[in-house]
């Protein structure tokens, strides 16, 4: 079965650099989440998006931003790289109509490194 | 966490031996999802237990849900050292996004 695919898996960049990052959801999911888990951390929401609009927004840095597209893959575009940023960022889907039974489907991640 | 604590942090146990990781959690919820996660890599969803429900199976796992007490337990039975990874307990406080506890890390040793 088609899975959530990110690109790039592996991502290596210098402080102050930008990084964007690519989720490309199951198909016929409309809803797209993104998440960042920093080392050791628990996952942690950033921003989602239902049928291209935002729908949710979390603790995510005025220096990210992210946005859908009309076949609904999403990018996430991150601004002035810091130390801190480094991090797995997932993606997950769901798919339309699930109503209450939220159950997001992960991308294997993007592993950022900011050196 | 933003939503709560899984307990133990960290549980080591034998093949063949069942392992028990608890989840509590703060707000009125939707439902609650159990997560596995091996070692930097992907989440895996195990199962989901909606709020009016009190246990469900699947395979070796069980989950019970005490909404009056806001925990969840996640019961693997017969463990294998396959089953090492971290476990991560999730719900939906009412809105879309997830909100996790702090995993429990789990070792299975042949």
């Amino acid at each position: 079965a088609a899975g959530v695919i990110q690109s790039p898996r592996h991502l290596i960049k210098e402080k102050r650099e930008t990084a964007t990052l690519k989720c490309y959801p199951i198909p016929r999911h409309d809803t797209v989440y993104w998440y960042q888990q920093g080392p050791g951390q628990d996952p942690q929401f950033l921003i989602s998006f239902y049928e291209k609009m935002q729908s949710d927004k979390g603790s995510i840095p005025d220096r990210f931003s992210a946005q859908q597209f009309s076949d609904y893959h999403s990018e996430l575009n991150m601004s002035s790289l810091e130390l801190g940023d480094s991090a797995l960022y997932f993606c997950a889907s769901r798919p339309a109509g699930l109503g209450s039974y939220n159950e997001q489907f992960f991308g294997p991640g993007t592993r950022l490194t900011v050196l | 966490s933003q939503q709560g604590e899984e307990d133990p942090q960290a549980l080591s146990i034998q093949e063949g031996e069942n392992a028990t990781m608890n989840c509590s959690y703060k707000t009125s919820i939707n439902n609650l999802q159990w997560y596995r996660q091996n070692s930097g890599r992907g989440l895996v969803h195990l199962i989901l237990i909606r709020s009016n429900e009190r246990e469900k199976h699947s395979g070796r796992l069980r989950v019970t849900l005490d909404t009056s007490k806001k925990s969840s337990s996640l019961l693997i039975t017969a463990s294998r050292a396959a089953d090492t990874a971290s476990y991560f307990c999730a719900t939906d406080a009412g809105t879309d996004k997830l909100i996790f506890g702090t995993g429990t890390r789990l070792q299975v040793f042949p």
